[in-house]
């Protein structure tokens, strides 16, 4: 039972241009969203998080929102960079503000051309 | 480098031998994760600590597994006669004791393959 889920095992995007990465989630106690960006070899960093008293949540060129009704969140990063090529992954948790579990998604591979 | 350090990085072994992972948490952080991720998937969740405490346990956590964190500081994680299913990364993540916010920090990741 995937409560995660991120649909899109890859994607391929002009430097310059907008990369949009989606997640869906089914666990309707979910109110503490997450993303994390993975390089080989290394463990997950921490990229922006949003909670679900939020629609939206901005860092830099990081912008995540969310869609509790659609239980779908997107993270947007403009302009891409090369150096944003990494796997992104969406996690969730329950009671935002305390200690739980995080429930990732399976991630996709981003890909940032020249 | 203050992040949250595991060892081995590397791990083969056969199977039916033991093997032990450790995890060092960021020094101020007092919740410890442990998490295993297979190729092709994102991690899982296998238990946690708040300070020595064991809080929560995966079903995944098989009686073959046995974690402890006995000073409240590092913490490990034991695998007894291993499996070739037991292949996998095992990652350590740490967060502090805080309600304003809920960001779990990652180690490297321990690699483990069972011949």
């Amino acid at each position: 039972d995937q409560q995660v889920k991120q649909n899109s095992p890859s994607l391929s995007v002009q430097e310059g241009r907008i990369s949009i990465l989606n997640c869906d989630y089914t666990n309707s106690m979910f109110d503490y969203f997450l993303w994390y960006k993975k390089y080989p070899a290394e463990g997950p960093t921490f990229l922006i998080s949003i909670s679900s008293i939020k629609d939206k949540n901005e860092d830099g060129r990081f912008t995540v929102f969310l869609n509790k009704s659609a239980k779908h969140l997107s993270l947007h990063i403009v302009p891409s960079q090369p150096g944003d090529s990494a796997v992104y992954f969406c996690a969730a948790s329950e009671g935002a503000g305390t200690a739980s579990k995080l429930t990732f998604g399976t991630g996709t591979r981003l890909q940032v051309t020249l | 480098d203050t992040g949250v350090s595991q060892d081995p990085r590397h791990k083969i072994t056969k199977r039916g031998q033991n093997v032990t992972f450790r995890c060092d948490p960021i020094s101020e952080h007092n919740r410890l994760y442990w998490y295993r991720q297979t190729l092709g998937q994102g991690p899982e969740f296998l238990t946690y600590f708040q300070n020595e405490a064991q809080l929560e346990k995966s079903r995944l956590l098989s009686d073959r597994f046995s974690a402890e964190r006995p000073k409240g500081s590092f913490s490990t994680l034991e695998i007894q006669r291993t499996e070739q299913g037991d292949s996998a990364m095992y990652l350590c993540a740490s967060s502090p004791a805080s309600l304003a916010g809920f960001e779990q920090f990652f180690g490297p990741g321990t690699r483990l393959t069972v011949l």
